[in-house]
């Protein structure tokens, strides 16, 4: 079954320096996609950034952008320039093509320090 | 361009009685997608439904029912609630044919079963 880990409970970076998110995951399937939500306290789920398996370009999304390692099985996110807004629960995951339901790691709490 | 809503906000149930949560998809689409998320963790995929039909479920007892009406609303189905069945019930739609893998998500039903 596929599974994915943060290993990072909770993480805290001041206000506009760099922060990264950890996530691991574990599949035998070539074809997928990865993805970084954001839950900040009002609850909905918001899509950060996402990554296609095939594609070997890590994706970049403004300040958010992922260090994507397909022989690792390793998809991290960091956040430049943190800003106060950015205080919120981190979720990496998973799905494999074909409308596969999500798989989702623990999270992160990020906080962010004026 | 209305998103994913969700209703109630909030419920609280004692254990034993029955509930019920609907859900709106994000126009054009017409996959709708379960996840249970219980305090302090990720989101578990409960089932998905497309064409009126459950599609794919996750591991959870029959309690949880559900149904997807002609116009792609669905309705969560809890019968003989438990103390732990206490959870954040999130609804989140795709449109099925869609290349993209992203999920859409609402703000969510708080359901307290005391």
């Amino acid at each position: 079954a596929q599974t994915v880990t943060q290993s990072q409970p909770e993480m805290s970076v001041q206000e506009a320096e760099t922060v990264t998110l950890s996530c691991t995951y574990d599949t035998s399937e070539s074809d997928y996609y990865l993805f970084w939500y954001k839950q900040p306290p009002s609850r909905q789920m918001i899509l950060v950034i996402r990554q296609e398996a095939y594609k070997q370009q890590n994706a970049t999304e403004n300040r958010f952008s992922v260090n994507f390692q397909k022989a690792a099985k390793s998809f991290s996110l960091k956040i430049s320039d943190s800003q106060l807004g950015d205080a919120a629960m981190y979720f990496c995951a998973y799905r494999t093509s074909g409308n596969t339901p999500l798989v989702f790691g623990k999270g992160t709490r990020l906080s962010v320090i004026a | 361009d209305a998103g994913v809503t969700q209703s109630p906000t909030h419920l609280i149930k004692t254990r034993g009685q029955q509930v019920t949560l609907r859900c709106s998809p994000k126009s054009g689409h017409d996959t709708v997608s379960w996840y249970q998320q219980a305090l302090g963790q990720g989101p578990q995929f409960i089932f998905q439904y497309y064409e009126e039909e459950e599609r794919q479920r996750g591991n959870f007892p029959d309690r949880f029912s559900g149904h997807q009406f002609p116009n792609y609303s669905s309705e969560l189905n809890v019968n003989a609630l438990l103390l732990g069945d206490s959870a954040l019930y999130l609804c989140a739609s795709s449109f099925l044919f869609a290349n993209t893998g992203e999920l859409f998500f609402g703000e969510g039903s708080r359901l307290t079963v005391l």
